[in-house]
């Protein structure tokens, strides 16, 4: 079965630093998504990816998918205490529409202002 | 901005209680999911459901579990009679369906309590 792991699995950062979380995935990837969720709460979609080498863009925050690679990473630039939370990575396993997701286990993203 | 909900928020049962976990997803999405993430492990997919019947289930979804659109808005999952291993956050999704549209929207769960 695929898994997905995502590194590292917690992140301390002071706030305006730049990081990057990972996400790789055991087999072929069909999309990519990434959600945020905060303790206890909900996953809010942040963004999805469906081709190789696609690069998608929200406010300070970028993704990336490198389908070789079977990894896609997410990138927080100039980190703001409201990037604080647990990002997840979620993937679709084989082709197809409306397919299940697998997850990651998530990062931990703690911003210190 | 259209949104799933889930009810209630919390709820606290004892083993062996049947529970009925509802959600309303956003209007005009085809299909629906369930999930379930257990305290400090991943999310695990438990069931899809498209055009009133099961598309997909994992092996989790297991006849203790059922799901039902009972009208055009709501759509429920059952847990017949709760194990203690049934404590978790449970999350309903929906997407719109179609190639472009494969993005699924969560509502905010709902944690399960299992005594």
């Amino acid at each position: 079965s695929q898994e997905l792991e995502q590194s590292p699995q917690s992140l301390i950062v002071q706030e305006g630093k730049n990081l990057t979380i990972n996400c790789t995935s055991s087999k072929t990837l069909y999309g990519l998504y990434w959600y945020k969720q905060k303790y206890g709460e909900g996953l809010i979609f942040l963004m999805m990816l469906q081709k190789g080498g696609e690069e998608k863009s929200h406010e300070k925050i970028t993704a990336k998918l490198d389908e070789k690679k079977q990894q896609s990473s997410l990138h927080i630039t100039a980190s703001q205490p409201s990037h604080a939370g647990i990002y997840l990575c979620g993937a679709v396993g084989r082709a197809g529409n409306n397919r299940k997701l697998i997850w990651g286990l998530g990062t931990s993203l703690a911003v210190n202002p | 901005e259209p949104e799933v909900t889930q009810t209630p928020s919390h709820q606290v049962t004892q083993m062996g209680q049947e529970v009925i976990l509802r959600c309303v997803p956003i209007s005009n999405h085809l299909y629906f999911y369930w999930y379930r993430q257990i305290l400090g492990q991943k999310v695990e997919f438990l069931v899809s459901f498209y055009n009133n019947e099961i598309s997909e289930k994992s092996e989790i979804f297991d006849d203790q579990f059922s799901v039902e659109r009972p009208d055009g808005s709501n759509f429920t999952l059952k847990i017949r009679s709760t194990k203690l291993e049934d404590s978790a956050m449970y999350f309903c999704a929906s997407n719109a369906g179609g190639s472009k549209s494969d993005t699924q929207y969560f509502g905010p769960g709902t944690r399960l309590t299992v005594l």
